[in-house]
């Protein structure tokens, strides 16, 4: 099975800010990544597939980059409403598989 | 409007069984890959078993291999998610969604195994 690490598993930042969190594939995963944005008590929502792709309706200040086994989401210029936990979820091939969760929070 | 809707949660003893259903709305269903997620509360998502647009291709995680099944409907527009010889650790919010990415996502189904 493809494991999925991401790092950092939790985060403090300002509103304002701009970070990064990555997520490393155990094998090639060609560009088969996506990001989601939890946040407590909600369905997770989907930010970006294809490791770049911006889903519909997201806001651009998320960005996705990557290919083979390391990928980075990017956000940037942080508002309140993004303090939340950020999962990876690799598709390329069945068993799928989440990273462990970053969970991002108001410094 | 696109909408899934997780029904058939509840509270089972271990061993049991229980069968969770996903309608869904709003598109195509007969396009789509699906998949079953599932979180316990506090904790991480696990994928747990994902389907292809006919059923004819199916995947399972290790942890329900054997016990959980999958399978789908595409007249009625709905997911099946079978669960059999439940144990404690199945415990938690199952959610069905949308396609490889997952696009799409239900508000979740709650199952609580405990005796």
């Amino acid at each position: 099975d493809i494991q999925m690490t991401q790092s950092p598993s939790s985060l403090s930042a300002s509103v304002g800010d701009r970070v990064t969190i990555t997520c490393r594939a155990s094998q090639d995963i060609y560009n088969y990544l996506a990001w989601f944005q939890q946040k407590p008590g909600k369905a997770p929502k989907s930010l970006i597939y294809a490791a770049s792709s911006l889903q519909s309706g997201v806001p651009s200040k998320f960005s996705g980059s990557g290919s083979e086994t390391d990928f980075t989401l990017t956000i940037s210029s942080l508002q309140p409403e993004d303090f939340a936990t950020y999962y990876c979820q690799q598709y390329d091939n069945y068993p799928y598989t989440f990273g462990q969760g970053t969970k991002l929070e108001i410094k | 409007e696109v909408h899934l809707v997780e029904s058939g949660g509840g509270v089972e003893r271990p061993g049991g069984s229980l069968r969770l259903s996903c309608e869904a709305s709003g598109f195509s269903f007969d396009d789509f890959d699906m998949n079953w997620v599932r979180q316990v509360p506090g904790k991480g998502l696990e994928w747990v078993l994902g389907i292809n647009w006919n059923g004819d291709k199916i995947g399972y995680a290790d942890s329900v291999k054997g016990r959980f099944t999958i399978s789908r409907d595409n007249a009625k527009n709905r997911l099946y998610l079978q669960m059999n010889s439940l144990r404690a650790e199945d415990t938690a919010l199952y959610y069905c969604a949308r396609g490889m990415y997952m696009d799409v996502w239900g508000k979740g189904a709650t199952v609580a195994v405990s005796s």
